[in-house]
């Protein structure tokens, strides 16, 4: 089993603040990282999948890095609005046989943005 | 409609109970995983499958049971349902490498 954690647990910013958040992972056999979005009564939803050292990917006000030698991906976000509560979940890849992967999860990060 | 259902959404069941959650999904993909969420353990890996036929525990599997036998199919059956299985289930899809997966709406499940 993965051991993948995030920081911080709950973060509470003003509309228009910027933010970031961490995600570590075991960087031994690294496959991929994905983060998801998941809002309240609802499910998890795809943000990115990296693979690379050193990528950055973006989506609209968020972005992501990734260093897979030292386990580590940040998630940013730029201006926060109110409609990016959410909890932002990461999850480390492990290559099953025959090519499947199974995802383990971070306990995410809790983001409430208020105005 | 294409994509990943669940049913029921939310169900009430008695200790002891058996129980059957389902799951379905249109894009054929190979892999369904059945995951657990639980305040402070995020989400947890009960039960997955590569394909129809083909299932391995994850990390929480006791107390449960999951058969494949069509690929669009992946029901997770509590066999005497505990007061500790409270939860909320969400089944996924996946091609596999390097995607991730794609959620079900969850099944949010109590334990009286």
């Amino acid at each position: 089993i993965l051991n993948v954690e995030q920081s911080p647990q709950s973060l509470h910013v003003q509309e228009g603040d910027s933010t970031n958040f961490t995600c570590s992972f075991p960087s031994s056999n690294f496959y991929a990282l994905h983060w998801y979005r998941w809002e309240t009564a609802k499910s998890p939803e795809a943000l990115f999948v990296m693979t690379l050292n050193g990528d950055e990917k973006k989506k609209g006000r968020i972005s992501a890095t990734l260093n897979t030698k030292e386990g580590y991906s940040y998630l940013y976000i730029k201006g926060s609005q109110p409609e990016d509560s959410a909890t932002y979940l990461c999850a480390s890849t492990e290559i099953l046989t025959g090519g499947g992967n199974k995802l383990t999860f971070g306990t995410g990060t809790q983001l409430k943005v208020e105005l | 409609d294409a994509g990943i259902t669940q049913s029921p959404r939310y169900k009430i069941t008695e200790t002891g109970r058996q129980v059957t959650l389902m799951c379905h999904q249109t894009w054929s993909h190979s892999y369904m995983f059945w995951y657990r969420q639980d305040l402070g353990h995020g989400l947890r890996l009960i039960y997955y499958s590569a394909a129809a036929d083909i299932t391995d525990k994850g990390e929480v599997p006791d107390g449960y049971v999951v058969s494949r036998s069509k690929t669009e199919n992946f029901p997770l059956t509590l066999e005497s349902a505990t007061r500790s299985q409270t939860s909320v289930y969400f089944c996924a899809s996946s091609e596999g490498a390097p995607y991730g997966y794609t959620f079900g709406s969850g099944t949010r499940l109590t334990v009286v």
